[in-house]
């Protein structure tokens, strides 16, 4: 069973360009979760999704920033015009339902803007 | 809103000693969980050990062991017969379990140096 996978595992853009991340949830799993880490913090909450549904999107910020689950492939984040303190670690989660409390991580993308 | 701290950016141990990695939260809500994760230098994150609120027994998971405090907000990480694959960030997390609402919030780390 395949766990989350995330792509690209690197992405360098520049200033102004967009950004799109992709999210595979593990098999069965119909909830994700964004979360970023800037250089030497902590991983921050950005979004919850199901599919076709954004559940709490508290952590995103207001402008540029936006999040989907289709029905059909990945969850995607993207982020447009794209500035150097997006420079961050972006890091998706999966879970197979509400109530189970336990999320499963993917490897992350490297997002480097310069 | 619930906070997460992690005082001890770093910590170092001996190969096969013990080290206990310290977490203290704020929060009003009476029912709620609690994460250790680990960061290798890949970056992954590594579930390592749960604990439910409602439950007193602290969870174990072979040489890892928590010491859960409700009342004082703690949950510390005890980490048995260290090992150089120990050696990683750890991230105490919370999560509070209302249906609709389940983003976990992380402390800043500690970073675990393991002595050969």
């Amino acid at each position: 069973n395949a766990g989350v996978m995330q792509n690209p595992r690197h992405l360098v853009r520049r200033r102004g360009q967009e950004a799109r991340l992709r999210c595979s949830p593990m098999k069965g799993h119909s909830h994700v979760y964004w979360y970023r880490q800037l250089p030497e913090e902590g991983l921050k909450f950005m979004v919850y999704l199901q599919k076709e549904n954004i559940i709490d999107e508290s952590g995103m910020p207001k402008e540029r920033f936006s999040a989907e689950f289709p029905k059909e492939g990945p969850s995607i984040l993207r982020i447009q015009q794209v500035v150097r303190g997006d420079s961050a670690a972006y890091f998706c989660a999966s879970s197979p339902s509400q109530g189970t409390y336990e999320q499963y991580f993917g490897p992350g993308t490297r997002l480097t803007v310069t | 809103a619930q906070t997460v701290t992690q005082s001890q950016p770093e910590m170092s141990v001996q190969e096969a000693e013990t080290v206990t990695l310290s977490c203290t939260y704020d929060t009003s809500e009476s029912d709620y969980y609690l994460f250790w994760y680990k960061q290798p230098p890949s970056r992954q994150m590594i579930l390592v050990i749960r604990q439910e609120a409602y439950k007193q027994q602290n969870a174990t998971e072979n040489r890892f062991s928590v010491n859960f405090q409700k009342a004082a907000k703690s949950f510390s990480l005890k980490i048995s017969d260290s090992q150089l694959g120990d050696a990683a960030m750890y991230f105490c997390a919370y999560l509070v379990s209302n249906f609709g609402n389940e983003k976990l919030t992380f402390g800043t780390g500690t970073r675990l140096t393991i002595i050969p």
